[in-house]
């Protein structure tokens, strides 16, 4: 089947602009995992869903990031007034049920560019 | 405070020249040790899970293992298209699901 899926695939902005980044998991996962991954590192945590609330936020850097997940499947990650420091990869990831130890599948990433 | 450290940060290996690839770690309480291969511009790819120090898991020319302080990816006989960046990732046993993640290794495979 599916996998998961994020879009855009690349995005280039200018500082201080607001964008979007959505990820559509895969197709039955109530978990929804947002991380992100700055060249030669790994990624790193932002935030993490079940259904539709946010059950960790502990990871976004700041309060110019915001997620939402309304119907508990799609969700789309928001930054305001964007920074040069917020170019990076962010990735997307889903599992079935959120539990321990399950797998997290990745999606191919969104591309930020901060000009 | 909870860490996850991979070495060596690249290693180039000759088609056929089997070595490993190290992850320790120290955490709090371990719930569960993944690995993950990742190409240039794509997402992770999972490749295992390992619970309990001494299980081991295998794949085509993968073998990981995992002790009570590290774990280690070991690649047998290792072919080009095994070159990719191989990280590992904990995921602990109070709080949450996140993963935290090591930098990687990368590792080429020369024909």
């Amino acid at each position: 089947g599916a996998g998961v899926s994020q879009t855009p695939s690349n995005k280039v902005t200018e500082k201080g602009k607001y964008v979007e980044l959505r990820c559509d998991p895969i197709s039955g996962h109530t978990a929804l995992y947002w991380y992100r991954q700055s060249l030669g590192q790994g990624p790193e945590f932002l935030i993490y869903f079940q259904g539709t609330g946010a059950a960790d936020d502990s990871g976004l850097p700041n309060d110019r990031f915001f997620a939402v997940r309304p119907e508990g499947s799609v969700s789309t990650l928001k930054i305001q007034r964007t920074e040069r420091g917020d170019s990076a990869v962010y990735l997307c990831a889903s599992s079935l049920l959120g539990g321990p130890q399950e797998t997290q599948y990745f999606g191919p990433g969104t591309r930020l560019l901060v000009l | 405070e909870d860490q996850v450290t991979q070495s060596p940060e690249a290693l180039r290996l000759q088609e056929g020249e089997s070595s490993s690839l190290n992850c320790s770690y120290t955490v709090s309480g371990l719930r569960g040790l993944f690995w993950y291969r990742q190409d240039p511009g794509k997402g992770p790819e999972f490749l295992f899970t390992l619970y309990s120090a001494g299980e081991e898991k295998e794949k085509e020319r993968l073998k990981a293992t995992l002790t009570k302080k590290e774990s280690f990816l070991h690649i047998t006989a290792p072919k080009p298209e095994d070159s990719a960046t191989y990280l590992c990732a904990v995921q602990l046993n109070f709080g949450n699901e996140k993963l935290t993640f090591g930098t990687g290794t990368r590792l080429t495979i020369i024909p």
